[in-house]
């Protein structure tokens, strides 16, 4: 597509339930990623993904958040027993490639976003 | 860990008024660096970058210098229009290991700029 969608743009849910947010990257771009947009915390990394593999998942903050990501396009970010903590706008970006040190095309096209409210 | 830290906001600015948004890092090597904004209603995008030390990113009159010597790539615009009214965050990604490409955000500043 044109650019990066997310959905739902709004999400609105009971604590204890689950969640999956989706995201559709550019066509074309292998590297996926997720962040989480806090108030008062700015944008926190989450997990990347190349291709269909994660490398990283070292900002998934516990076990009840996990990702997957299929034919290399489509990703699924899901929140299982969700905790009103859990309440903030999940990006996701995609690019060409991933930065493999200076002078690399790393800019990262963003999503709008998903906004989970847990109640 | 590799961090960025920007001025708190809001800024409130007159329009044609002069705008500096300090950013300041903390890594190892040599990262690369950027400026994303994201306008009411929109998503993040890429405003500027620079990839080496002493390298100047510019776009739409804004520009910021890579500066190793402070770990500064501070934002600037010479006159700010009411259009620029935006969240601004500074980024980094590392450039070695496992994190190459993960960018690293500060908090984002707010600029409100009145006509």
């Amino acid at each position: 597509g044109a650019g990066v969608s997310q959905s739902p743009s709004n999400k609105v849910t009971e604590k204890g339930k689950d969640v999956e947010l989706r995201c559709d990257p550019i066509s074309g771009h292998t590297a996926l990623y997720w962040y989480r947009q806090s108030l008062g915390q700015g944008l926190e990394f989450l997990i990347y993904f190349q291709g269909n593999s994660a490398p990283d998942k070292s900002g998934l903050p516990s076990d009840r958040f996990s990702a997957e990501r299929t034919g290399g396009s489509v990703s699924t970010l899901t929140i299982q027993r969700t905790q009103q903590e859990d309440s903030a706008v999940y990006l996701c970006a995609s690019s060409s490639d991933r930065g493999q040190g200076a002078g690399m095309n790393t800019e990262a096209f963003f999503g709008q976003g998903t906004r989970l409210t847990v109640v | 860990g590799d961090s960025v830290t920007q001025m708190e906001g809001p800024v409130t600015l007159s329009e044609e008024a002069f705008l500096t948004i300090n950013c300041t890092y903390t890594a190892t090597g040599y990262p690369s660096l950027f400026w994303y904004v994201q306008y009411p209603g929109e998503g993040l995008q890429l405003l500027l970058k620079a990839t080496k030390a002493d390298d100047k990113g510019s776009n739409k009159g804004f520009e910021a210098t890579y500066r190793k010597e402070t770990t500064s790539f501070h934002l600037e615009k010479g006159s700010v229009q009411v259009s620029d009214s935006a969240v601004y965050f500074c980024a980094l990604t590392p450039n070695y290991g496992g994190s190459q490409g993960n960018l690293i955000f500060g908090k984002g500043t707010k600029l409100s700029v009145k006509p």
